[in-house]
This record gives structure tokens, sequence and C-alpha cells, in this order.
């Protein structure tokens, strides 16, 4: 499996224009999550799903933020309209379960809203 | 008060010395901890987990975890210059009201080991 993959690797935007973040899950894995890496926050989880189903929104920072899964095999994440307080890298990751199990992680997209 | 703390060093150690990594988390309900390596621009990767109270050893690596002090180490003997990096401690919890986890990071602790 080529692992999670996700696309674009690196996006630059004007404040104002939608953005959306591409993720392909590993084969097999029920569980997808989207995370937001800052240097002032950290590594913090924004939702995930089970089953393609979304479980826990609670993380997501603003009604600017929505995320969905139409398959088994993909999930976007959008901001609209962008800002430049966005800018920061979005990984997605994949496991088998959502707990004691190992979460892989793609490989990240840099955001930059300018 | 943080779900994760960590203390973000830098943290610096010579080749071949032991590096100890700290971290502690705020929930006593939390059931497994995880050791994540994050290498400059890359994405995180697992080092190791653990689940019950003591010691894991693997290779060079060994988590510990003191569930009555809520409290997990890594340690990583014979310290290589490769072994820079940031070092993520994640904390498995399940969500409020939720029967299903979130995954917890603290904001990692960086290494470097020098030659």
């Amino acid at each position: 499996d080529a692992g999670v993959i996700q696309s674009p690797r690196h996006e630059v935007t004007e404040m104002g224009q939608e953005v959306t973040l591409r993720c392909k899950p590993i084969s097999g894995h029920d569980y997808l999550f989207w995370y937001r890496q800052t240097m002032m926050r950290g590594l913090e989880l924004l939702i995930y799903f089970n089953n393609n189903v979304p479980i826990d929104d609670s993380g997501m920072p603003e009604d600017r933020f929505s995320a969905k899964m139409p398959n088994a095999s993909f999930s976007t994440l959008k901001i609209q309209p962008s800002e430049p307080r966005d800018s920061a890298v979005y990984f997605c990751a994949s496991s088998f379960a959502a707990m004691n199990t190992e979460a892989f992680f793609g490989q990240g997209t840099r955001l930059t809203v300018v | 008060q943080k779900e994760v703390e960590q203390n973000s060093g830098p943290l610096s150690v010579p080749e071949g010395a032991i590096a100890s990594l700290n971290c502690t988390y705020s929930d006593r309900g939390s059931q497994s901890f995880f050791w994540y390596r994050q290498y400059s621009g890359k994405s995180p990767e697992l080092i190791m987990f653990i689940y019950s109270n003591g010691d894991k050893e693997d290779g060079r690596f060994t988590a510990q975890l003191n569930k009555a002090s809520q409290y997990v180490s890594l340690l990583i003997r014979d310290s290589q210059p490769s072994d820079s990096a940031t070092y993520l401690c994640a904390v498995n919890t399940r969500g409020r009201g939720s029967t299903l986890g979130r995954l917890y990071f603290g904001r990692g602790t960086q290494l470097t080991v020098w030659p």
C-alpha cells in the first residue's frame, strides 16, 4: 500500500479564496483523521470519521471549515473563505480503530494564505 | 489545562548518550500512549506505544508508563545524530460523551544529538 496520500503538497492562496485539501486513506482503515499543525498550537485534531461518518468535529475551528468523506477511499477538507491565520500544515491520518492503534499520517499539505 | 504536556526543549545530548523525554497527561481514563517522531518538514511516524504500567523496550528505545503519576517517558539509548527530530507524545482518551477515542498530541520536544 502506498500509505496515506494527500494533495496538494503545497498550496498558496489569497485571503478569501476557497481551499480544498484531499486525502486518500490506507485501504481497509475504517478511521480517518484530519489534523492541523502550527508552531503555536502543535498538532490539533480537527475532525475524524468512522466508516465515512463524521464522529467528532469538535476541533473544527469555525464554520469556514468543512470536511466530507463521500466514500471509504476519499476525504476532503474545505476552507471557505480562507484567512491568513489558517496557514498551517494539514495532515490526514488513518487507522484500523479509534483506540489503541497506530495512526498512519500522510505527508501533509502546507497551506499558506496571503 | 492541556491534555498532554511536554517540555518543548530543545534537548541537546552528545552522540552515545541517553536522551530522556517526558510527558504528562491530564485524563486518568487515558488508555494508550504513543511516541511519534517527526523530522523537520516530514509527517509524524510511530516509534512505540505502551498500554500497561512499567517499561517496554524496543531496540534502543524504552517507553515507561506510570498511570498513578500520569506520566510517560521515552528513553533513547546510544543516541545517534539521526535521532535528531521532534518527539511527540500522544495519548488516547475517550472523547467527551463519546464511546470512541481521540488522540491528543503534546507539542513535542525537539531533540538534537551532536556528534
